[in-house]
């Protein structure tokens, strides 16, 4: 069965200081896998799509990277308007009408 | 902004009774989907609508129903409420061609 699982759950960071977000994946065939950032009380905002293994894409202080089976959304130097719950989708061949979600890593930046 | 609404923002209903949520996206986009998220989890599909037509659903029982109407708006109906219903419910729409989908703001149920 098809499985996103997202760690950690929850991160506290001090303003400035790096991380990444991991995102492990089990799809028969991955079509794409998303990132989202979304705040309180809001529907997701998209950040980035990976298509292949080996593709990277950067915004701001965010980028992203995939492998066959995860990926890691690097947050460089993070400000206080970064923290948000960042969740992880994909989109599998033989079912891409779907999109299984991960229950996402909440990020809290202190300044 | 992402160019998709959702009404009402927030709605309180009673257990058994049936409420209808609303949805509209952008031109274009003729791929309208639906989610449940339960706090602290991620949005599960509930089903997924093309061109009017029903093209995917996951594991939601059958008084989950949807509609998607020619001028981009689609609706959400779900039948004999449950106390495990309330949740916040997001649209999401796609343009042909694309990958990626947009989401709505949601509206949040809460069901008593």
């Amino acid at each position: 069965e098809d499985q996103v699982t997202q760690s950690p759950e929850a991160l506290r960071l001090q303003e400035g200081e790096s991380s990444s977000l991991n995102c492990s994946y089990t799809v028969s065939g991955l079509r794409g896998l998303f990132w989202y950032r979304q705040d309180p009380g809001k529907g997701p905002e998209f950040l980035f799509t990976l298509y292949s293994a080996g593709e990277e894409k950067e915004k701001e202080r965010l980028k992203a990277t995939l492998t066959k089976k995860e990926s890691f959304l690097h947050i460089t130097a993070p400000k206080p308007e970064d923290s948000a719950t960042y969740l992880c989708a994909v989109q599998a061949y033989d079912n891409f009408n779907k999109f299984y979600f991960g229950s996402g890593t909440k990020l809290n930046v202190k300044p | 902004e992402t160019g998709v609404t959702q009404s009402p923002t927030h709605l309180i209903k009673t257990r058994g009774q049936q409420v209808t949520l609303r949805c509209s996206s952008q031109s274009g986009h003729n791929t309208v989907s639906w989610y449940q998220q339960a706090l602290g989890q991620g949005p599960q599909f509930i089903f997924q609508y093309y061109r009017e037509e029903e093209n995917g659903r996951g594991n939601f029982p059958p008084r989950f129903s949807g509609l998607q109407f020619p001028n981009y708006s689609s609706e959400l109906n779900v039948n004999a409420l449950e106390l495990d219903d309330s949740a916040l419910y997001l649209c999401a729409s796609k343009p042909t061609g694309s990958y990626e989908q947009y989401f709505g703001p949601g509206t949040r149920l809460t069901v008593t």
